[in-house]
Formats: structure tokens, C-alpha cells, sequence
């Protein structure tokens, strides 16, 4: 299997601007997660979806922030008027609800830069 | 609420000494699992080892081992013989057995820092 795929790598932006980032999980993994990581702490939980339905959301998740899985394969997390404080790595996990183990594996990540 | 504490922010040894990394973790849950991951400097995190809450067999693999110990509420990673290749930030995490997926809760990680 390939591992879980992220695009862009990276993104620098103006404030104000929208910003969208993809997500390709393992092929067959069903559950799909969002995290947010700032510089010295540890991964937070964004949101998450189980095949194309999103059934929990963080309430770090603001107005601002829209995450999609259409087909219940590839994701993308949508931020809009993005602001300074929204700067962070944007971490992508998925895992297979039918394996004995419900380990989540995670993408590279997408490091968003808000000038 | 879950909570996770790491409490060594950065830890330096010198290539082949033992180093053990803290996990304390909180939770109110009887299941539960824990994790621990690996971020090297390029940034992907790593799985590392899930443990469930009704397992508290230590487990070894290869340099790696882990304490687990439900009466102090702590889940304790030791690297044997560590090698430069093993300096990276380290994440315990821990995740309830929900009806709607393991979201996980992680820890402030830990940095480790191996010299040659």
C-alpha cells in the first residue's frame, strides 16, 4: 500500500486569502481524519469522517474551516479569509475500521505560512 | 476530559546510552488505547506501538520497549543503545474507544536528541 498523501507540502499566503489542502488516504481506509499541529505541541484533533460522512468536528474547527469527503475517498480541508494565527501544519491520518487494529497512519502533512 | 502529559521537553544523550521518555496520561474511560509516534525532522509522524487498556504486557521490539502500568496511569517508551538516527520528537497519545471513531489526544512531545 501506498502511505496517506498530502498536496501541497507547502503554502504561503496573504491574509485573506482561502487556501484549500488535499488529502489522499491509504487505498481502503474508510476512516479519515484532520489534525492541526503549531510549532512545539503535539497534533490537535480537527475533524473526521467515516467513508464520506463527517461525524465529529473540534470545536477548533471555526466557520472559517470546511472539510469535505465527496466520494468517501480523498478529502480536502478548506480554510477561508485565512488570519496570521491560522499558521500551522495541517496533518491528514486515515485508518481501516475493519482491521483488529484501528491505528491511524498520517501524511507528510501541508505547512501553511499566513503572511 | 483526556489529557496526556509529557513532561521532559528535550532530552540529550550520547550515542549508546539508554534513554526512557515519560507518558502520564488522564482519562475516565475503562477502554482505552495508547500510542506512541515518531516525527523526525521531515515532519511525518511515525507509528510507533498502539496498546489497549486491558493489556499491560511490556512489549520489546528490537532497541525499543514499552512500560505500560495502569496503576500510575503511564505508558513509558525506553530506546536502548540509542543511535543518531533515533533523534526526533516523540508523541504519546491517547484515544478513547468512541462509537464514532479513536480520535487522538497527544501529549507536547518530547525531543531527543542523540549525539554522536
Amino acid at each position: 500500500d501506498t502511505g496517506v498523501s498530502q498536496d501541497p507540502r507547502h503554502k504561503i499566503t496573504k491574509r485573506g486569502q482561502n487556501v484549500t489542502f488535499r488529502c489522499d488516504p491509504i487505498s481502503e481506509h474508510n476512516r479519515l481524519y484532520w489534525y492541526r499541529q503549531t510549532l512545539g505541541q503535539g497534533p490537535e484533533f480537527l475533524t473526521y469522517f467515516q467513508n464520506e460522512a463527517q461525524l465529529e468536528k473540534s470545536r477548533l474547527l471555526s466557520d472559517r474551516f470546511s472539510a469535505e469527503r465527496p466520494k468517501g475517498s480523498f478529502s480536502t480541508l478548506e480554510i477561508q479569509r485565512t488570519e496570521q494565527g491560522d499558521s500551522a501544519m495541517y496533518l491528514c491520518a486515515s485508518s481501516d475500521l475493519s482491521a483488529p487494529t484501528d491505528t491511524q497512519y498520517f501524511g507528510p502533512g501541508t505547512r501553511l505560512t499566513v503572511l | 476530559a483526556q489529557k496526556v502529559t509529557q513532561a521532559q521537553t528535550e532530552i540529550s544523550v550520547v550515542e549508546k546510552e539508554d534513554v526512557t521518555l515519560d507518558c502520564v496520561y488522564e482519562t475516565r474511560d475503562t477502554t482505552y488505547y495508547l500510542f506512541w509516534y515518531k516525527q523526525p525532522p521531515s515532519g511525518e509522524l511515525v507509528f510507533l506501538i498502539r496498546r489497549n487498556s486491558f493489556d499491560e504486557q511490556n512489549e520489546i521490539s528490537g532497541r525499543y520497549s514499552w512500560n505500560f502500568q495502569k496503576s500510575t496511569s503511564s505508558f513509558n517508551f525506553t530506546i536502548t543503545a540509542s543511535q543518531v538516527v533515533d533523534s526526533a520528537v516523540y508523541f504519546c497519545a491517547l484515544s478513547e474507544a468512541g462509537e464514532y471513531g479513536n480520535k487522538l489526544v497527544f501529549g507536547a512531545g518530547t525531543i531527543l536528541r542523540v549525539k554522536s
